[in-house]
């Protein structure tokens, strides 16, 4: 049961222009989401976030959407720079049973940003 | 501020062995996390540690695996015997007692032969 979805595996864009990379999910319960970026070899790094009770968050070039009625989200990337290229993975965060935070995780989608 | 340490980065074992990781998280972050990440899959949560309590092992394999936080501050995962289908990362992360966002380390990677 995978409870948040990342449908695009890959995506290929080029350098200066957006990367958008979607995410889906299915619990009502989930009141705070994370996009992490990642390189091979590292940890997930994380990028930005958004609470539930926004449906927008801006970081630089990285701006996070929520649209909770569809519940979706996006993270914009503008301008794509080659550094980008990484694998970017959207985890939903809710209280489990003992009031504590537990974070769901999509597959992750691989960006490549070609010069 | 430094972020969270992982040791070894690299481990290389053969089936039925065992091995240990180490996790020191931020400074301050009582929350303590250890995943599971298989190539081309999202991090698995194994254990969740609240301070030295545990508050989310339900997806650790506990014929195989343990872990411990003594003092609530650094912990360790172990795998007794090792099988070959837990050739994977080993990810630590950590964060604000109640805080929203998780912090990773760089991972351990596992191979089983």
């Amino acid at each position: 049961d995978q409870q948040v979805k990342q449908n695009s595996p890959s995506l290929s864009v080029q350098e200066g222009r957006i990367s958008i990379l979607n995410c889906d999910y299915t619990n009502s319960m989930f009141d705070y989401f994370l996009w992490y970026k990642k390189y091979p070899a590292e940890g997930p790094t994380f990028l930005i976030s958004i609470s539930s009770i926004k449906d927008k968050n801006e970081d630089g070039r990285f701006t996070v959407f929520l649209n909770k009625s569809a519940k979706h989200l996006s993270l914009h990337i503008v301008p794509s720079q080659p550094g980008d290229s990484a694998v970017y993975f959207c985890a939903a965060s809710r209280y489990n049973a003992g009031n504590n935070r537990k974070l769901i995780w999509g597959l992750g989608t691989s960006l490549a940003v070609n010069p | 501020e430094a972020g969270v340490a992982q040791s070894p980065r690299y481990k290389i074992i053969e089936k039925r062995q065992s091995v240990a990781f180490w996790c020191n998280p931020i400074s301050g972050h009582a929350t303590l996390y250890w995943y599971q990440q298989i190539l081309g899959q999202g991090p698995k949560l194994l254990i969740q540690f609240q301070n030295n309590g545990v508050v989310d092992d339900s997806q650790l394999p506990k014929d195989r695996f343990s872990a411990e936080r003594l003092k609530g501050v650094d912990s360790t995962l172990k795998i007794q015997p090792a099988k070959l289908e837990d050739s994977a990362v080993y990810l630590c992360a950590s964060s604000l007692a109640g805080g929203e966002t998780q912090y990773f380390g760089p991972g351990t990677r596992l191979l089983v032969l």
